[in-house]
């Protein structure tokens, strides 16, 4: 067990830009979650898979954020056309449940993304 | 919809004080409270967790009650240390949706001094 892995650990693009985010989950476990958290604040929920399947979305996600987990392993988050505002840390988190009650949740060390 | 409040910091202490930061929250449900940690420079780690009304919570010298009364989730440690300097976060679990949703407070910013 190696932990949640996020790459890259630093990201500075350029307004307009594209970036894509990795992540790579506790292998086995079955759920995965996107959260952004600003200079400040507590982690934002941002989109949740099971397996490969997205079936939550929050309204932070814009049109402009897309992400995939497609062989139900490693996900990946993608920000088009990047502004000023998307400059945070994105946090990656898997967790193994079938209850989906009480399961911890188990985090990486996250991708700061600065736009300039 | 659900929310957590927990209290400002940055909160100063000298090595061996007692800490309390205070949580409280608003939820619909009956939902799982926790404390997560964050170290300088890593990710968040589960401290502890309480999932029904009056339970204690507890790791590493850390304890926390499940007040439903209160609606709240304070922490408290009774020595701290300077290891324990971090940020702290409260969250409660929103799992209307069948899977672990957390929901989580601003952070307080702990710092202890020798």
């Amino acid at each position: 067990d190696t932990g949640v892995s996020q790459n890259p650990r630093h990201k500075i693009t350029k307004r307009g830009q594209n970036v894509t985010f990795r992540c790579d989950p506790i292998s086995e476990h079955n759920r995965l979650y996107w959260y952004r958290q600003t200079l400040g604040q507590g982690p934002e929920f941002l989109t949740y898979f099971q397996n490969e399947a997205q079936l939550e979305k929050s309204r932070l996600l814009s049109d402009r954020f897309s992400a995939e987990r497609p062989k139900g392993s490693f996900s990946t988050l993608e920000i088009q056309r990047t502004e000023q505002g998307d400059s945070a840390m994105y946090l990656c988190a898997s967790s193994l449940d079938s209850t989906g009650r009480n399961s911890p949740l188990h985090f990486g060390n996250g991708t700061r993304l600065t736009v300039t | 919809g659900d929310s957590v409040t927990q209290m400002e910091g940055p909160v100063t202490l000298s090595e061996e004080a007692f800490l309390t930061i205070n949580c409280t929250y608003t939820a619909t449900g009956y939902p799982s409270l926790f404390w997560y940690v964050q170290y300088p420079g890593e990710g968040l780690q589960l401290l502890l967790k309480a999932t029904k009304a009056d339970d204690k919570g507890s790791n590493k010298g850390f304890e926390a009650t499940y007040r439903k009364e209160t609606t709240s989730f304070h922490l408290e440690k009774g020595s701290v240390q300077v290891s324990d300097s971090a940020v702290y976060f409260c969250a409660l679990s929103d799992e209307s949706g069948g899977y672990n949703k957390l929901i989580f407070g601003a952070g307080t910013r702990l710092a202890v001094h020798p």
